[in-house]
């Protein structure tokens, strides 16, 4: 089975701080990782994912996140936050699905990301 | 535009009332799914469907009900039997099966108990 937790419910970062907002995952099978953010009254956007291959995702906005094994972590980070940064963001894992079955998301429970002036 | 229109945007639900959310795609995709959103728990699936005519059960399907007659269309019926449809309720869909295709996600219906 798979699950995702998302440490710290809440984060606060000043603008031009690092944003680092943590996961960690679960999984039975190699998974496949995404983020995805979620502005006020909105539904959700992608990230980055990671499937294969190289552990370092580049995303949109200038995030990206880094997929260890080792540590069963998929953290996002950004170098220097900005204002319209400020969103809810969102964990997933899934098995990517086998022959016919469908594969399933699971997300985290969110972290907010208040970004200060 | 393609996308994933979702409506009404707010609802109001009156004690032992069945609504129905909408959700129609123009994107072509097979898979559609449907998630509730509550404060602080992320999102539960609740029903989702790989082909017309077919759809399975997600986590917490117990009070909803859905309908998958035309691959555009899901719909979802909340019914008299789920007794806390209060949450933020949102519809998606992907272009295949396996789900390292991204999901697309409407921009949600707010339910509401009056």
């Amino acid at each position: 089975a798979q699950s995702v937790t998302q440490l710290g419910s809440h984060v606060s970062v000043s603008e031009g701080a690092l944003v680092l907002l943590r996961c960690n995952y679960s999984s039975s099978v190699p998974p496949y990782l995404f983020w995805y953010v979620q502005y006020p009254n909105q539904g959700l956007q992608l990230l980055l994912k990671y499937t294969t291959g190289a552990t370092l995702v580049k995303g949109i906005n200038g995030f990206e996140a880094e997929f260890k094994k080792s540590e069963t972590s998929f953290h996002l980070t950004k170098p220097s936050a900005h204002m319209s940064d400020a969103a809810e963001y969102f964990c997933a894992v899934s098995d990517g699905g086998r022959g016919s079955t469908l594969g399933r998301l699971y997300f985290g429970r969110g972290t907010q990301l208040t970004v200060w002036p | 535009d393609g996308g994933i229109t979702q409506s009404p945007k707010y609802l109001f639900r009156k004690e032992g009332q069945n609504v129905t959310l909408s959700c129609e795609q123009n994107l072509n995709h097979d898979a559609m799914y449907w998630y509730r959103q509550d404060p602080g728990q992320g999102l539960r699936l609740i029903y989702y469907s790989q082909i017309v005519n077919d759809f399975q059960k997600g986590d917490i399907a117990e009070g909803y009900s859905v309908s998958r007659e035309k691959k555009e269309s899901f719909p979802l019926t909340v019914t008299s039997a789920q007794k806390n449809p209060t949450a933020f309720y949102l519809c998606a869909s992907s272009g295949m099966v396996a789900t390292n295709e991204k999901l697309f996600f409407g921009s949600g219906t707010q339910l509401s108990v009056l």
